[in-house]
């Protein structure tokens, strides 16, 4: 079974502290991806990786930046925490593919005080 | 550009009662989509895409190409079906499976 592993449950910050999410896969899945996750949002991409030092932005980067330095690990930085990057962050990994399903870890609710 | 819409932020139903969650994306292409369920206390997992034609829970989903929908169905609603549901769109140029998600739909099952 597949199993995403995200560091933490619960964060707490304060603003311009620079913040690391980590997140964990152990399926050797090629693809990686962040998403925040607001009510009436829904889930919106923030950043992708194909392969091991890869990256894409998604549709809302600013602020965040990534690292993937390993096919199984893949962290979100937040280079100045604010208080509008309070939310909870999914991770997720897939084989590549159209059709192939996403896996998603527990999340980290963050609070950015 | 690729667009995911759940009319429905709510939908409460009686148990035993049919429920529909309304689906409606806007691609120019061919989609792949899919439906995405987070129970409560849970991670969110796939629920069923359509390319497998397959009954997941005794939910079904059609992809309807005219109408640009694909909205998710039960003939009778069970309590352990309340949670959130996501509609998902992977575009045709989405070869690594980037998926644009609908803003959900929070269904409450009520006995």
């Amino acid at each position: 079974d597949v199993k995403v592993t995200q560091s933490s449950r619960y964060l707490v910050k304060r603003t311009g502290e620079k913040v690391f999410l980590e997140c964990v896969q152990d399926m050797d899945h090629e693809n990686m991806f962040w998403y925040r996750q607001d009510p009436g949002l829904g889930l919106r991409l923030i950043y992708f990786s194909y392969d091991v030092k890869m990256k894409e932005k998604g549709d809302i980067p600013e602020g965040y930046s990534v690292s993937r330095e390993k096919k199984e690990r893949f962290s979100l930085i937040l280079e100045s925490a604010s208080t509008n990057q309070t939310s909870m962050y999914l991770c997720a990994s897939s084989s590549t593919g159209r059709n192939q399903p996403q896996h998603f870890g527990d999340g980290t609710r963050l609070s950015i005080l | 550009a690729q667009r995911v819409t759940q009319p429905e932020k709510l939908l409460s139903v009686f148990k035993g009662a049919p429920v529909e969650l309304k689906c409606n994306y806007s691609y120019s292409g061919s989609p792949e989509l899919f439906w995405y369920v987070q129970y409560s206390r849970q991670r969110l997992q796939l629920l069923l895409r359509h390319i497998s034609r397959e009954s997941i829970k005794g939910f079904t989903a059609d992809l309807n190409k005219g109408e640009t929908s694909f909205h998710l169905k039960k003939p009778f609603a069970q309590e352990e079906d309340s949670a959130m549901y996501y509609c998902a769109l992977s575009g045709q140029s989405d070869s690594w499976g980037k998926l644009q998600f609908g803003a959900g739909t929070q269904v409450v099952v009520t006995p």
